[in-house]
């Protein structure tokens, strides 16, 4: 069974620099056959789609974000990561690593997520 | 980026009726090549993650109970849970993978009258 769970500090300071890893089991990451993304979700929110990354390294991020976004690929260690840049509290959110299915290289839907983790932008 | 509004915000329920969750498309996602519409629904109970329940607007995933259904096309679905049970009090979203970036609507929550 194929499991993900996001990591990272829990709060970070504005204008800092936010970073998730997402720790994949129970499959490879190296697979053709799917995308690796990340969702967010502010407090009392709907979601909203941030980024993928592809098993080559290949990353495709929301324009809304895209100027401070990296998302990278770890294959060896079966783990994907995010880092946002310049956090403000617009930023706070719980954050959850997805597997998607894709229909191109950035759509589709997604069938695994992991749990989530909540990051607070704070002095 | 296109926009998924549904309707009702909320919803009460007696156990064992019908709910059905509208959702509207601010633009057409069935594509035309392929003959499917580009729409997810996904359920979420507090303090877990989304859940995927359908694709293709009405495909099931596996595991999914066949009292939850999906329906619609272009720019209207819906998503029906039959005989609903305790276990469905959730929020449920639709979301749009037919134009990047995908897009969910504002959810909808799901209670026992």
């Amino acid at each position: 069974q194929l499991q993900l769970q996001e990591s990272g500090p829990g709060l970070v300071k504005p204008s800092e620099t936010l970073s998730l890893t997402c720790i994949v089991s129970g499959g490879p990451i190296s697979t053709d056959t799917y995308y690796w993304d990340w969702i967010r979700q502010p407090p009392g929110k709907g979601l909203e789609w941030v980024a993928t990354v592809y098993n080559s390294g290949a990353t495709y991020y929301n324009p809304s974000l895209r100027s401070r976004l990296t998302t990278s690929v770890d294959t060896a260690k079966n783990r994907f990561s995010l880092k946002v840049t310049s956090v403000t509290a617009a930023d706070t959110a719980v954050y959850y690593c997805a597997r998607r299915r894709p229909t191109t290289v950035t759509t589709g839907y997604f069938d695994y997520w992991g749990q989530g983790a909540l990051v607070t932008v704070s002095s | 980026d296109i926009v998924m509004t549904q309707s009702p915000d909320s919803l009460a329920v007696s156990l064992g009726e019908r709910a059905t969750i509208n959702c509207k498309s601010s633009q057409n996602i069935l594509y035309n090549f392929d003959n499917k519409n580009y729409l997810a629904w996904y359920q979420q109970k507090p303090g877990q993650p989304p859940k995927l329940l359908i694709y293709w607007a009405s495909t099931r995933e596996s595991g999914v109970p066949d009292r939850f259904s999906g329906s619609g096309s272009g720019t209207d679905f819906s998503l029906t849970i039959n005989r609903l049970q305790a276990e469905d009090v959730a929020l449920y979203y639709c979301q749009q993978y037919y134009k990047t970036p995908p897009t969910f609507g504002q959810g909808t929550k799901v209670e026992i009258k």
